[in-house]
């Protein structure tokens, strides 16, 4: 079974920095998809970012990129010029055909002024 | 139309009542899901439509009852609850299980409490 593991229960950046937030997952698959949703307390999850296994070029969305190792199973999110907005709940998640999302534990971001 | 619809966006029920979430998309989208969230916790998958068929039923207890009346709609009708219920309710579709690359489109939730 596939595992998607966040090893950091809350993190904090101050504005204007870089922050990074882990991911490691588990999947005997060679074909797959990694996401990054946001959660802010409005409670709607909303899509980050989102990677296919058979690229090799990390995805980058305007301040949001990740960096993908698929050898160590690694997908990490950097949020760059960090924002008061960007205060949320980060979930990690896989995806595989024929299966639907599975979500890591998630990670609390807190954006200090 | 970009939106997965959720409704009622809060909800307080005794546990004797019967009542109903319902989710509304028109993306076209084959697969529908419902996922159960508590605080500070990642969402929990109860219920997958596909294509208007459960494709997987959790073993998620009877209280709660899961119908899609057409490829746009989903209901989660509940009965009997219990107070441990309490949580955020979340719908979510998707183009379909076979199409994993748009990963999911998610309302905003009904927060349910149960007294």
């Amino acid at each position: 079974a596939q595992t998607v593991t966040q090893s950091q229960p809350e993190m904090s950046v101050q504005e204007a920095e870089t922050v990074t937030l882990s991911c490691t997952y588990d999947t005997s698959e060679s074909d797959y998809y990694l996401f990054w949703y946001k959660q802010p307390p409005s409670r709607q999850m909303i899509l980050v970012i989102r990677q296919e296994a058979y690229k090799q070029q990390n995805a980058t969305e305007n301040r949001f990129s990740v960096n993908f190792q698929k050898a160590a199973k690694s997908f990490s999110l950097k949020i760059s010029d960090s924002q008061l907005g960007d205060a949320a709940m980060y979930f990690c998640a896989y995806r595989s055909e024929g299966t639907p999302l599975v979500f890591g534990k998630g990670t609390r971001l807190s954006v200090i002024a | 139309d970009t939106e997965v619809t959720q409704t009622p966006k809060h909800l307080v029920m005794g546990m004797t009542n019967k009542k109903s979430l319902k989710c509304e998309q028109h993306m076209g989208h084959r697969a529908m899901y419902w996922y159960k969230q508590k605080a500070k916790k990642p969402p929990e998958l109860m219920f997958v439509y596909s294509y208007e068929k459960l494709s997987i039923n959790e073993s998620v207890p009877s209280r709660f009852s899961p119908e899609c009346p057409n490829s746009s709609l989903l209901n989660l009708h509940l009965h009997a609850l219990q107070p441990e219920d309490s949580a955020l309710y979340l719908c979510a579709s998707s183009q379909g299980l076979q199409v994993p690359w748009y990963g999911y489109t998610f309302g905003s939730g009904t927060r349910l409490t149960v007294v």
